[in-house]
């Protein structure tokens, strides 16, 4: 079965600071890695995605994630925290043969002035 | 381009007693997702729609749980009968198609409080 770990609960980051979100995975196969963000009272945003290629994916609001086969793991980056960044942040992952995206527990992001 | 609908956004009912959650996806998306998001967890598929045939409702508890995507466009969940630990928030979301690789797109959610 697939899973997500993010193993800490709350991050928390000065504003300006570098922001970092961690992410492992578990999957039968290659894997297909989402980040989301959660808003307050808002849906989850979607915010990259790695399929193939290039370990270093770049999203929206200045965000990219590097995907590490080796360490299976896909932690979330920011090289300049925003207060606008405290939110929710979901990794989840698909597997070829699996199409369930399955989401890991979330973290909350403090970012503090 | 406009996004996910859901309706309505809270619902609070009492146990034992129905509720139904609407949504409408993103226009040219054929697959639909429906999430049950309890507080302090991941979202968990509930079950997933390619056009309007199942394509994966094996987190759905079927003896409580319905959903249909008749015309393959919007869709109902629905919960008969309801119980406490159905509280959360029910999340709908669209996708162009249901590749591994494709991203979903998330609507605001119907906050559900069962009493």
């Amino acid at each position: 079965a697939q899973s997500v770990a993010q193993p800490e609960d709350q991050v928390n980051v000065a504003e300006g600071n570098p922001l970092t979100v961690k992410c492992t995975y578990s999957v039968s196969g290659n894997p297909y890695l989402f980040w989301y963000v959660q808003y307050p009272n808002r849906g989850l945003q979607f915010l990259l995605k790695y399929i193939t290629g290039d370990n270093l994916v770049k999203g929206s609001y200045g965000f990219e994630a590097e995907f590490n086969k080796s360490q299976t793991s896909f932690h979330l980056k920011k090289p300049s925290a925003l207060v606008s960044d405290s939110a929710l942040y979901f990794c989840a992952v698909r597997s070829y043969g699996n199409n369930r995206l399955t989401f890991g527990k979330g973290n909350q992001v403090v970012v503090i002035p | 381009e406009a996004g996910v609908a859901q309706s309505p956004r809270y619902k609070i009912i009492e146990k034992r007693q129905s509720v139904a959650f609407w949504c409408n996806p993103i226009s040219g998306h054929a697959t639909l997702y429906w999430y049950q998001q309890i507080l302090g967890q991941g979202p968990k598929l509930l079950i997933q729609f390619q056009n309007n045939g199942v394509v994966d409702d094996s987190q759905l508890p079927k003896d409580r749980f319905s959903a249909e995507r008749l015309k393959g466009v919007d869709s109902t969940l629905k919960i008969q009968p309801a119980k406490l630990e159905d509280s959360a928030v029910y999340l709908c979301a669209s996708s162009f198609k249901g590749g591994a690789g494709t991203e979903a797109f998330f609507g605001q959610g119907t906050r559900l409080t069962v009493v």
